[in-house]
């Protein structure tokens, strides 16, 4: 059974950083790229960023690039995402999400996890 | 920026039928946007349905079909249940890894 268990979501001040974890289980993780996405309370969802199975291509949404990493470390079966310079527009719960095909870059999204959640305030 | 268009909210009878669209500010949508649906309850986390257009995961029960119709991504819902009720996401790929969801069609079942 397929299992993402984020965590590391807490408050924190404008311009703080912050990283996230995602935990997998019941797959191969590094035959999969990785996805994060956000989703601020009440609202719909948005695309973060997109990591591939061997960490060596990311890819992220222009309203993070710059100030979000996403990284991931095979050996542990864990994906992170690295979240700097803080804004109050960055609340939200955060998932991620396993793409559908291995091996692939492009793939997109099976499996989500239940999520983290993010607040950013003084 | 590119934008995402769905129909914000939508009623269907039990044992109806019903169609979602989603739309891009940048044309007509086509495979190669790879349309994705998922479905969202409150309090739950996304779950997929849908993928590359009209692909099925194992999970996706068989009232529910993907397509495209005039130049959107569609997912049609045949013989609603109750259970059905819930807000539905559609996600399109527009290259260089860049991906956009719509802003959602809250279903309601009445």
């Amino acid at each position: 059974e397929v299992q993402l268990v984020e965590s590391g979501g807490v408050v924190v001040q404008p311009g703080g950083s912050l990283r996230l974890s995602c935990a997998a289980s019941g797959f191969t993780f590094d035959d999969y790229a990785m996805h994060w996405v956000r989703q601020p309370p009440g609202k719909g969802l948005e695309w973060v960023s997109l990591i591939s199975w061997d960490g060596g291509s990311t890819y992220y949404a222009d309203s993070v690039k710059g100030r979000f990493t996403i990284s991931r470390d095979n050996s542990k079966n864990s994906l992170y995402l690295q979240m700097n310079s803080l804004r109050a527009e960055d609340t939200a719960l955060y998932y991620c999400a396993k793409g559908i095909s291995p091996r692939l870059v492009v793939t997109m999204i099976d499996y989500w996890g239940q999520g983290t959640l993010v607040t950013v305030s003084s | 920026q590119t934008v995402v268009t769905q129909e914000p909210s939508l009623t269907v009878s039990p044992g109806g039928t019903v169609t979602l669209t989603c739309a891009s500010s940048t044309g007509a949508v086509t495979s190669g946007y790879y349309p994705n649906w998922f479905q969202q309850k409150p309090g739950q986390a996304p779950r997929a349905l849908i993928y590359s257009t009209s692909n099925k995961h194992s999970w996706t029960p068989a009232r529910f079909s993907g397509s495209l119709l005039g130049g959107k991504a569609a997912l049609t819902l045949s013989g609603v249940q109750p259970e059905d009720e819930a807000e539905y996401y559609c996600l399109l790929y527009y290259g260089g890894a860049s991906w956009v969801f719509g802003g959602g069609t809250k279903l309601t079942v009445l």
